[in-house]
């Protein structure tokens, strides 16, 4: 069956300091991939997504790119500011059904 | 506009008891989704409905695990005879479409079960 493996955490990192969380992925078919965030106290949302291979997703600063080559998909940020502090999901969407992965915990030290 | 919203937000169950868990999704969203998840995992795929239909509910882990959704709006997930191991956090989540893979999936904030 399909399954994602993330990076385990806890990652902690300065403000400012360069982020990656490796995602990779084992799917059937082509599947669309998904990061989602979690901030305490709340609920999971989208970050950004990808649907093809090559795709890049960006928001707030994160980026990805959907890698068929390597089933991968790491997230980056040039630049984390302390308001990042968050749980972060990869997960992948094939007929509509999601599997995701175990999450990371990410600090952010001022 | 208003999200995805679950109730209760907390239950605390004694084992045997039969507990039901709400969602209401977005309005107008066609498919609706139930995650379980347990203390440090990922979401696991519980079942999910295209309006009323009940498509997939391969990941309902036993048959004391039942979700309906009548009118294809609000569902609910009902676990009978609820035992220590199904305690967790079930989420809910709508999508806009339905069958598609492109869509996101807005979550609710969870109802935490704890089952003593």
């Amino acid at each position: 069956g399909d399954s994602v493996t993330q990076m385990e955490g806890p990652v902690t990192l300065s403000e400012e300091a360069f982020l990656t969380i490796n995602c990779t992925y084992t799917a059937t078919g082509y599947p669309s991939l998904f990061w989602y965030v979690q901030y305490p106290g709340e609920g999971l949302q989208l970050l950004l997504k990808a649907t093809k291979a090559d795709d890049k997703g960006s928001n707030k600063g994160f980026e990805a790119t959907y890698r068929k080559e390597t089933t991968s998909f790491h997230l980056e940020k040039g630049s984390v500011q302390v308001s990042d502090s968050a749980v972060y999901f990869c997960a992948l969407s094939s007929a509509g059904k999601s599997t995701f992965g175990d999450g990371t915990t990410l600090t952010v030290k001022p | 506009g208003a999200g995805v919203s679950q109730s209760p937000r907390y239950k605390v169950a004694k084992r045997g008891q039969d507990v039901a868990l709400r969602c209401d999704p977005i309005s107008g969203h066609v498919s609706l989704f139930w995650y379980q998840q347990a203390l440090g995992q990922g979401p696991e795929f519980l079942t999910y409905f295209q309006n009323e239909a009940q498509l997939d509910k391969s990941g309902l882990p036993s048959d004391r695990f039942f979700a309906e959704r009548p009118e294809g709006s609000v569902s609910t997930l009902k676990i009978q005879r609820t035992q220590q191991e199904d305690s967790a956090v079930y989420l809910c989540a709508s999508s806009p479409n339905g069958g598609s893979s492109y869509n996101e999936q807005f979550f609710g904030p969870g109802t935490r079960l704890t089952v003593l």
